[in-house]
């Protein structure tokens, strides 16, 4: 299985930029597509897609957040940070099954 | 619009059977995949496995001897059986859509069924 490492939290100030890692065991690019995706989950609710193939903006999300990298180091980035962000970060993979996630970045405020 | 909305009993004996319906609108199930995913209280996600648009299904190998995903299109469900559950199967149990081509990522989440496994 390809394992997926973030950071347990990351703490910035409102208004700064929040940057969230995330490495996998394995490249997870093939033919020119990351097969990278990022979601967003709050307490109590569902996750939510914001980036997928590693840089693409998922329908209605704000272009506060961008995601990048390629092979096996990836980012997600969010600038700038508002209240509203506060939430769980996951990285998830698809290029090989089982589908592997990462174990989440909790982004805290400063 | 797409929905997804997870069915099924919140409390589950140890060593019985966990079965979940997935009820979906919006979309077709013979166009789209469907995949199960769970998440442990205060844990991360894991997926479970998939019902293909065709009908084929895959599955965790970590759970494959457990589990069964079937469906009916005419009434727009994808079914999730587990069994033999034991206490670890505790979590919330999320249907989704995928929106991948080639990848599979998920744009549409049910809002997730909360199974606990307790004598």
């Amino acid at each position: 299985d390809i394992v997926l490492t973030q950071s347990p939290a990351l703490a910035v100030s409102l208004e700064q930029r929040a940057t969230i890692s995330c490495k996998t065991s394995q490249n997870v690019d093939n033919y020119g597509i990351s097969y990278m995706h990022w979601y967003q989950q709050k307490p109590g609710q569902q996750p939510k897609l914001l980036i997928y193939e590693g840089s693409n903006l998922a329908s209605g999300i704000p272009a506060r957040f961008s995601g990048s990298g390629s092979g096996t180091d990836f980012t997600l980035t969010i600038d700038p940070v508002e209240a509203d962000d506060i939430a769980t970060y996951y990285c998830q993979q698809s290029k090989d099954y089982p589908l592997t996630f990462g174990s989440g970045t909790k982004l805290e405020i400063k | 619009q797409v929905q997804l909305k997870e069915s099924g009993p919140g409390l589950v004996q140890p060593s019985q059977t966990l079965s979940l319906t997935c009820t979906v609108s919006g979309f077709s199930l013979t166009s789209y995949n469907v995949h199960w995913f769970r998440q442990p209280p205060g844990k991360g996600l894991e997926w479970m496995g998939r019902m293909r648009y065709n009908g084929d299904t895959s599955y965790n190998s970590a759970l494959k001897s457990r589990l069964s995903i079937s469906r009916d299109t005419s009434k727009n469900q994808v079914f999730l059986k587990m069994n033999s559950l034991q206490t670890d199967d505790t979590g919330t149990y999320y249907c989704t859509r995928d929106l991948g081509n080639y990848g599979s990522y998920f744009d549409y989440w049910g809002q997730g069924v909360m199974v606990t496994v307790s004598s």
